[in-house]
């Protein structure tokens, strides 16, 4: 079956700028979250959602945002970008209940603020 | 406050060698979900293992075996006879059951490096 699909692969974005990046989840997966990977920071949560509801949080500022469409597809959105928002953002999606595997991540897009 | 823990940052061994992998949590849930992750240069993430709290049964997947102790609050890896394809980035991971599905909360991360 068709794995995680991230798009794009890869960005050179402007400070100042805003970007979207877009996640497909595994068909039957209602559950998509979001991650930043950064050399400093490490991994860090950045929202989850379900069922086009946002459902968790974590810890970054307003200019990150994100949707989720009813096909489970999601998009973020981070508006006024920093040189420190260059990063690897991830994306992962799990199905609805707590079955026995993990999160299924996708590649990743790399981000590059310049 | 950090809620895993991975204490070495890089571990270099030969081809061959075991390597073992450590990883200290912290949670006041009683229900909890740990997990290993593999990171090659790709960027992927691939998942390795899942164990629940309530299931302290060691496990043991080919080269690969874990070592979970409620006790200490660790869940450790171990690659037996390394090779030189287990050369990536390992992250343990914690999820709370009072907190969403959804949020993974990751340890550092600790480099492997496995030489010929």
């Amino acid at each position: 079956k068709a794995g995680v699909t991230q798009t794009p692969r890869y960005l050179i974005k402007t400070r100042g700028q805003q970007v979207t990046l877009s996640c497909s989840p595994i068909s039957g997966h209602r559950s998509v979250s979001w991650y930043q990977q950064t050399p400093g920071q490490g991994l860090q949560f950045l929202f989850e959602y379900f069922s086009e509801t946002q459902r968790n949080k974590g810890n970054f500022p307003g200019r990150f945002s994100g949707r989720q469409f009813s096909n489970s597809r999601s998009e973020m959105n981070v508006s006024t970008l920093e040189l420190g928002d260059s990063a690897l953002y991830l994306c992962a999606s799990s199905p609805p209940d707590r079955g026995a595997d993990g999160y299924t991540f996708g590649s990743g897009t790399r981000l590059t603020v310049v | 406050a950090q809620k895993v823990t991975q204490a070495q940052t890089e571990i270099s061994v030969v081809e061959k060698e075991d390597v073992t992998l450590d990883c200290v949590y912290e949670t006041r849930d009683t229900t909890y979900y740990l997990f290993w992750y593999k990171q090659p240069p790709s960027g992927e993430l691939v998942f390795l293992i899942r164990r629940n709290s309530f299931d302290e049964q060691n496990e043991i997947s080919g080269r690969y075996s874990w070592n979970f102790q409620k006790s200490t609050s660790s869940f450790n890896f171990t690659i037996t006879a390394s090779q030189v394809v287990d050369s990536a980035v390992y992250f343990c991971a914690l999820s709370e059951a009072s907190d969403s599905w959804g949020k993974l909360q990751f340890g550092a991360g600790t480099q492997v490096v496995v030489t010929p």
